[in-house]
C-alpha cells in the first residue's frame, strides 16, 4: 500500500526557508508520477505549490515560482519542499501527494496526512 | 485564466441525493477529479475520470461531466457525507494543476 509521509519543522520564523520532506513507502519515486506539494491556510481551500515528474521535471504555481523549489531524493525514496522569504500567508497544513493522468483525467490518488506549519517569530 | 468554479456551499436532505457542480476551461482538456475532505483530516479522492471511483469509496458517488462542467452527485446522501468538496484538473496549456474553490456540503 502507498503511503506518503510529511516531516518537517513546524515553526519558521518569518523571512526564513520552510523545508519539508515527504518520504514514500510502497511505492518508487522513479515511477511515472507527479510527485505534488499542495497546502491549505487555516480555514481554506486548497492550493497547488508545485510537482516534480521523476525525471527530475517540476513545475511551479506561478504565484509561488519564484521561491519555491522541489527535488528528488532517490537514494531515500523521498521528494522534498523548499519556500524562501516566508511570511505569515505561507501558514498552512501542507500536504504531499502522489499523482498522475489516467483515463484522460488528473488524479492525486495518494495523499500524507499533511504537516501544519507556522511563520512566526 | 485557469480557474475552477464551486459554490461555497450546497446543502441535502439526509437520504436525498445531491449535486456539486465545478465549471472551468481545463475541463475540456482532462475529466476533472473530486476529492473529499473532512475537518482536520486529508484529502481522499473519490471521483475520477468519466466515474471512476476508487476501492473503498461509495457506490453513492458518481460523476459526470459536459462540456466545461462536472458534477458530483451523491445518491442517497449519508451524515458522514458532510465534507468540503474540491474539483480538481490539470490546465493542459500550462501544465498547472487548479482546485475548485471547495464546496461545503451539509447534510441536514
Amino acid at each position: 500500500q502507498v503511503q506518503l509521509q510529511e516531516s518537517g519543522p513546524g515553526l519558521v520564523k518569518p523571512s526564513g526557508t520552510l523545508s519539508l520532506t515527504c518520504a514514500v513507502s510502497g511505492d518508487s519515486i522513479s515511477n511515472n508520477y507527479w510527485w505534488t506539494w499542495v497546502r491549505q491556510p487555516p480555514g481554506k481551500g486548497l492550493e497547488w505549490i508545485g510537482e516534480i515528474f521523476h525525471s527530475g521535471n517540476t513545475n511551479y504555481n506561478s504565484s509561488l515560482k519564484s521561491r519555491v523549489t522541489i527535488s528528488l531524493d532517490k537514494s531515500n525514496n523521498q521528494f522534498s519542499l523548499k519556500v524562501s522569504s516566508v511570511t505569515a500567508a505561507d501558514t498552512a497544513v501542507y500536504y504531499c501527494a502522489r499523482c498522475h493522468i489516467a483515463v484522460a483525467s488528473y488524479l492525486c490518488e495518494y495523499w500524507g496526512q499533511g504537516t501544519l506549519v507556522t511563520v512566526s517569530s | 485564466s485557469s480557474e475552477l468554479t464551486q459554490d461555497p456551499a450546497v446543502s441535502v436532505a439526509l437520504g436525498q441525493t445531491v449535486r456539486i457542480t465545478c465549471q472551468g476551461d481545463s475541463l475540456r482538456s482532462y475529466w476533472g477529479s473530486w476529492i473529499q475532505q473532512k475537518p482536520g483530516q486529508a484529502p481522499i479522492l473519490v471521483i475520477y475520470g468519466r466515474n471512476n471511483r476508487p476501492s473503498g469509496i461509495p457506490d453513492r458517488f458518481s460523476g459526470s461531466t459536459s462540456g466545461n462542467t462536472a458534477s458530483l452527485t451523491i445518491t442517497g446522501a449519508q451524515a458522514e457525507d458532510e465534507a468540503d468538496y474540491y474539483c480538481n484538473s490539470r490546465d493542459s496549456s500550462t501544465n498547472h494543476v487548479i482546485f475548485g474553490g471547495g464546496t461545503k456540503l451539509t447534510v441536514l
